[in-house]
Formats: structure tokens, sequence, C-alpha cells
């Protein structure tokens, strides 16, 4: 079966504008989740959905935003881009997202770089 | 969740056993110990986990010693597509999703 597809794989933007980048859970997985990645802070959640509810959030500000579908698909939105915010970033989808018995699927990133 | 602590870096020949340890010695008794790696520039792929018995699937065997405090992920004959970023992860059993992924040890398999 399919994997998780994030999309666009690369994107550059200008410092101030706004992002939207998209992720599309593997066919039957209700919970995503969203990671960060840059060289100096490593991997760092962002949020976590599931069934069109934020449950779970990182400390990020509020410029970082998400929400999902009732497809389960899910996007965040990054608004007034900070050079700072240039990274790969990550969407991962699971089954039930309750509980510890569950792996979670990542999909292969988006990497944006703001210039 | 529990911090967890590992080697900043490994080498392994290839074709032989890459054994990476884990120290986790907060945990708690209902967390579980998760194993994930990321190829560079790639999505971090889940290889296993266990809560207290040792556990074995086509990837790799996870060894959990008998108080949880530590555990060794144990690849059975590195190659060379084994070099990557391995994570050693502890997992609350709350509704709470999120992984907390450290620096990891950078396992580099020389041939």
């Amino acid at each position: 079966k399919a994997g998780v597809t994030q999309t666009p794989r690369y994107l550059i933007k200008t410092r101030g504008q706004q992002v939207t980048l998209s992720c599309s859970p593997i066919s039957g997985h209700r919970s995503v989740s969203w990671y960060q990645q840059t060289p100096g802070q490593g991997l760092q959640f962002l949020f976590e959905y599931f069934s069109e509810t934020q449950r779970n959030k990182g400390n990020f500000p509020g410029r970082f935003s998400g929400r999902q579908f009732s497809n389960s698909r899910s996007e965040m939105n990054v608004s007034t881009l900070e050079l700072g915010d240039s990274a790969l970033y990550l969407c991962a989808s699971s089954l039930v997202g309750t509980g510890a018995n569950t792996e979670a699927f990542f999909g292969q990133g988006t990497r944006l770089t703001v210039v | 969740d529990a911090k967890t602590t590992q080697p900043t870096s490994m080498d392994c020949a290839e074709g032989r056993a890459a054994n990476l340890p884990c120290n986790h010695s907060t945990i708690s008794g209902n967390e579980y110990v998760y194993w994930y790696r990321q190829i560079h520039s790639q999505g971090p792929q889940y290889i296993i986990h266990g809560l207290k018995n040792n556990e074995t699937n086509e990837m790799a065997s996870l060894i959990i010693t008998e108080d949880r405090k530590s555990s060794t992920l144990i690849l059975p004959h590195a190659t060379l597509r084994d070099t990557a970023v391995y994570y050693c992860i502890v997992r609350a059993t709350s509704n709470d999703y999120k992984l907390s992924f450290g620096a990891g040890t950078t396992v580099t398999v020389r041939a």
C-alpha cells in the first residue's frame, strides 16, 4: 500500500511569505503528526491531529498552524516566514494514534528554504 | 517521557553484527522502547519496539535488560545501506502521540 505522501518535496520562499505543506497519510491512518528537522535543533515535534482535532502541540510559535480534513489528510501552514524556518518538515501517520504500542510511519519530507 | 542516552557515533564492518546501546534508566513500567533510523535526507523509518521482552523482526532484534534501564538494538548482518542515524525513543502510554527524538547514534557501515 502507498506510504505517507508529502507535497511538495522542495520549496523556496522569501522572508515574510507564508507557506502551506500537505501530507496524505497511509490509507486508514487517522493520526497525523508534524515534525521540524534542522541541523541545530534536530527533530522536533510540531503538532498532532486525530479525527480533525489537534490533540498535542509542541513548543513552536503561533505562526505554525495545521489542520486535518475528514479524509485524514493534513496541512501545515507557516506564516510570516523567517530564515530560521528553513528546515525539513516531516509528516508521520499512525493507525490509531493512541497508546504507546503504535508505530509511526514517516513521509520523505518537504525541504523548505527561506531566502 | 524518559530521557535516553546513546553514543554519538559508531562504526561497523559490513557483514558483521552491529550492536547499538541505549540507556533509559528513568523509564517507567509502562513505557515502550522504540527504535527508528534515518538515512540521509529521508524520513525516519520505524525499526522495532518493545516493552520488556526481547523482540525480533525482519530488520533487527531488540534486547531489553531485565531492569529495563537499558536496551540494545542488534542489526544481525550490517550492510552499507544500514548507514544511518539510529534513534532510541521511550514513549509514554498516554494519548500523547509525540515522539521525542534525541541526537541518536550515527552508524557508519564500512566495506
